[in-house]
């Protein structure tokens, strides 16, 4: 699995949009971007994921560069409910255990 | 539809006593992880089982061993705790190969003193 580099923390204006950057420069053409998130101390919740094409759903939308090596996760109207800290995750999709590879992801903080 | 649940939510064990963590789910998935969190980390995967009757190792297994009697659920055991054991303990559970959520528990707070 390919590997990630996130920004360790950002903060974000209440309203605003909050703009989660992720670089995989060595991703593999088979291989999903994946966005998690961890509120507090609770268990991870999956966000987000995709290939190639940009994705949107209920919770956010994620911009998948052409080359494809970088990624950013956009919350599209940061509520102090979304203070939590993002995982971006890079794997294949058809993998043995199927695991997901957790680093230590951006903590971002929205402010009133 | 309680998704995936973990008991107990919080243990505090002696260097050297056993504990097990139960983590069950109702979502009919073939496939249940064991992660472990440590302050300021990320999650890293002890056990992982593909389907009932299976176990497999992952990232750090030593000290720890799981049983999948039954698909629903995922027994992880400590045998003789440690302190290094100290950790925040999460199940997740997910339909199988390609699938692309997992499904996590709240948690268990562990501390092994």
């Amino acid at each position: 699995d390919a590997k990630t580099t996130q920004p360790p923390s950002m903060d974000c204006a209440e309203g605003r949009a909050a703009n989660l950057p992720c670089n995989h420069s060595t991703i593999s053409g088979n291989e999903y971007v994946y966005w998690y998130r961890q509120i507090h101390s609770q268990g991870p919740q999956y966000i987000i994921h995709g290939l190639k094409n940009n994705e949107t759903n209920e919770m956010a939308s994620l911009i998948i560069t052409e080359d494809r090596k970088s990624s950013t996760l956009i919350l599209p109207h940061a509520t102090l409910r979304d203070t939590a800290v993002y995982y971006c995750i890079v794997r294949a999709r058809q993998t043995g255990a199927n695991n997901l590879f957790f680093g230590t992801g951006t903590r971002l903080t929205v402010i009133p | 539809n309680a998704g995936v649940t973990q008991t107990p939510k919080f243990r505090v064990l002696k260097t050297g006593q056993s504990m097990t963590l139960l983590c069950a789910q109702d979502m009919n998935h073939e496939y249940m992880y064991w992660y472990r969190q440590d302050p300021g980390m990320g999650l890293r995967l002890i056990h992982y089982s593909v389907g009932e009757g299976t176990t497999a190792k992952g990232e750090v297994p030593d000290g720890y061993n799981v049983s999948r009697l039954k698909k629903q659920n995922f027994l992880l055991g400590l045998e003789s705790a440690a302190p290094s054991q100290t950790s925040v303990y999460f199940c997740a559970s997910t339909f199988g190969t390609g699938a692309y959520e997992q499904y996590f528990g709240p948690g268990t707070r562990l501390t092994v003193t």
